[in-house]
């Protein structure tokens, strides 16, 4: 079983500039979850979607923040513009809604904002 | 969700059993507690989940205090690869759609 892809892996821009990330969940998985990472802290909710609806964007920074998950598969974060406190690692997860509950992560993005 | 208590680090000689503690003295009826590790640059792993008794799978076993105030994940016999931050969640059961809420969890550090 393929598991969560995301992409790119690393990426470097300077504040004020714009960037996205890719995920493709598992097959299957109605739910997917954002996740921000900064160094030495456990991973925080950005957002959730369950198929192309969104369940829960309350940590969302939306001024500055968005994404979206088109056909209730692949998913996209931006960040325009970008600042320092960005900088971080940016986790995908996706899970069933049926059966197994677990979260299943992808290798993450890690941004860094100069 | 109720908050969980972890030790910041702990070592473990390879070959030897990993026990890791997690206070969750707040847990309610309907909360499980689940525990996740994350290894170096990669994303969370999924290890364990339970309720009130006690679970083993082909990873680790979770041991649960009977008032649930406390729990403990064991690593029957850690090898290298095990060294990870260890995470202890606790959340209601109701579905796939609930969010974790991930503490700073404890740095495990196994050794030759």
């Amino acid at each position: 079983e393929a598991g969560v892809a995301q992409s790119p892996r690393y990426k470097i821009i300077e504040k004020r500039q714009s960037v996205a990330f890719w995920c493709n969940p598992i097959s299957g998985h109605a739910t997917l979850y954002w996740y921000q990472q900064i160094l030495g802290q456990g991973p925080k909710l950005l957002i959730q979607f369950q198929n192309n609806g969104v369940v829960d964007d309350s940590q969302l920074p939306k001024d500055r923040f968005s994404a979206e998950r088109l056909k209730g598969v692949d998913s996209t974060l931006k960040i325009q513009p970008a600042k320092l406190e960005d900088s971080a690692v940016y986790l995908c997860a996706s899970s069933q809604v049926r059966g197994r509950y677990e979260q299943y992560f992808g290798p993450g993005t890690r941004l860094t904002v100069t | 969700d109720a908050k969980t208590t972890q030790p910041t680090s702990m070592d473990c000689a390879e070959g030897r059993a990993a026990n890791l503690p997690c206070n969750h003295s707040t847990i309610s009826g309907n909360e499980y507690v689940y525990w996740y590790r994350q290894i170096h640059s990669q994303g969370p792993q999924y290890i364990i989940h339970g309720l009130k008794n006690n679970e083993t799978n082909e990873m680790a076993s979770l041991i649960i205090t009977e008032d649930r105030k406390s729990s403990t994940l064991i690593l029957p016999h850690a090898t290298l690869r095990d060294t990870a931050v260890y995470y202890c969640i606790v959340r209601p059961f109701t579905g796939g759609g609930n969010k974790l809420t991930f503490g700073t969890g404890t740095q495990l550090k196994v050794e030759l």
